[in-house]
């Protein structure tokens, strides 16, 4: 079966640091696209990065950056000066096969 | 347009009732999906919908379950002869299909939560 793996149900980071929350897929595609969502508490799922992987230039999103690594299969986010609203869980996606991983809580630290 | 709606945000419901959800897309889209998740889980997909035609559906969308979308416009996810483990919180969400430029990037509504009890 063709999957996403989030490997880390949980991470904590302080306020202002950076963390790196990991996601690995399987497919036997070319081209794809990749998505980190975030659903904050309560809230409404949305759009966090997307990652073309015809493209070999990684995304960047204001804070949010992605290290996709398409051999490996590997596709991470990259959350620099954390904030206190960063604080949800996030959710890897490829998109072909709408198929999510398990997810990440994110806690910020104040 | 305000994105994604869907109707009722809340619903309870007696085990063995019917219930009918509704979501109404971005006008523009043309991709209409839904979406179940409990409780620290991500999304599992039940069905998604590409204007009115119903291109998937998941295994785990049983005889019970059934989604329309008659004028491909807004779709309905119906559960017959609701099961406590029917409780979730249903998701529906759209994007746009350009064509040769597909990223599939979804937009989402806030859900609806059921509760059977």
């Amino acid at each position: 079966a063709q999957t996403v793996t989030q490997s880390q149900p949980e991470m904590s980071v302080q306020e202002a640091e950076t963390v790196t929350l990991s996601c690995t897929y399987d497919t036997s595609e070319s081209d794809y696209y990749l998505f980190w969502y975030k659903q904050p508490p309560s809230r409404q799922m949305i759009l966090v990065i997307r990652q073309e992987a015809y493209k070999q230039q990684n995304a960047t999103e204001n804070r949010f950056s992605v290290n996709f690594q398409k051999a490996a299969k590997s596709f991470s986010l990259k959350i620099s000066d954390s904030q206190l609203g960063d604080a949800a869980m996030y959710f890897c996606d490829r998109d072909d096969k709408i198929i999510f991983g398990k997810g990440t809580r994110l806690h910020i630290l104040p | 347009d305000t994105g994604v709606s869907q109707d009722p945000r809340h619903k309870i419901t007696k085990r063995g009732q019917n219930v009918t959800f509704r979501c109404d897309p971005i006008s523009e889209h043309n991709r209409l999906y839904w979406y179940r998740q409990t409780l620290g889980q991500g999304p599992e997909f039940l069905t998604y919908f590409q204007n009115e035609a119903q291109l998937e559906k998941s295994r785990l969308l049983s005889d019970r379950f059934s989604a329309e979308r008659p004028k491909g416009s807004f779709s309905t996810l119906e559960i017959q002869r609701t099961e406590q483990g029917d409780s979730a919180m249903y998701l529906c969400a759209s994007s746009l299909d350009r064509g040769q430029f597909v990223s599939y990037e979804q937009y989402f509504g806030p859900g609806t939560r059921l509760t059977v009890t």
